[in-house]
């Protein structure tokens, strides 16, 4: 069976702090994988990773792709308040799934 | 330019009743998905159309649970009979060629509330 599985499941950092949020999955038929950002609503795109050791990049946000380890981590650097949300794994294969999410909290 | 738009934002409605929330996706996008978020199971893929054909629904929970998409600006997730337990928020997604890995783009949810 598919699995994604993130860590950690939640986090409290201060403004500033430098984050890493970890993805790991076991899939077959990889074709990509995804970051998303969930606030208040629905899930907003971050970046898609489909080739090893290539960094996406924008802004403070960063991700990169493992994918014989099979994971992804995701970097925020000089957090802000306006990061707090969960930020959500998702892998394509033959359908999509979803990891359980990383609820991050920046405090003032 | 609009995204993907759901109706209803709220339904709250007694159990046993059939409950059918609506999605139009973004214009030009051949790929539509429902999910399911809940805080015990996270986010999950229930059915996904390419070219308004479904192509996997084995994410549906049980035979209560049924899609359609008429048309490629319209697509329907009806539940009957209605139970607690789908009370959720449903989303609705759609993305320009899914299975290349394309990012869906999801619209604000159903907050479904079943008593």
């Amino acid at each position: 069976e598919d699995k994604v599985v993130q860590s950690p499941l939640s986090l409290v950092v201060h403004e500033g702090d430098t984050v890493t949020l970890n993805c790991s999955y076991e899939v077959t038929n990889f074709r990509s994988l995804l970051w998303y950002k969930q606030e208040k609503k629905a899930p907003t795109f971050l970046f898609m990773l489909t080739s090893s050791g290539i960094e996406k990049k924008s802004g403070r946000l960063s991700s990169i792709l493992d994918k014989k380890e099979l994971f992804s981590i995701l970097n925020i650097t000089a957090t802000q308040t306006g990061d707090s949300a969960i930020y959500l794994c998702a892998v394509e294969s033959r359908g999509m799934r979803f990891g359980a999410g990383t609820r991050l909290t920046v405090k003032p | 330019d609009a995204g993907v738009i759901q109706s209803p934002r709220h339904e709250v409605t007694e159990m046993g009743q059939e409950v059918t929330l609506r999605c139009k996706p973004i214009s030009g996008h051949d790929y539509l998905f429902w999910y399911r978020q809940t805080m015990m199971r996270g986010l999950e893929l229930l059915i996904y159309f390419n070219n308004n054909v479904p192509i996997d629904d084995s994410g549906m929970p049980e035979d209560r649970f049924s899609a359609k998409m008429p048309n490629a600006s319209f697509s329907t997730l009806k539940i009957q009979p209605s139970e607690p337990r789908d009370s959720a928020v449903y989303f609705c997604a759609s993305s320009l060629g899914g299975s290349a890995g394309q990012p869906q783009h999801f619209g604000d949810g159903t907050r479904l509330s079943i008593l």
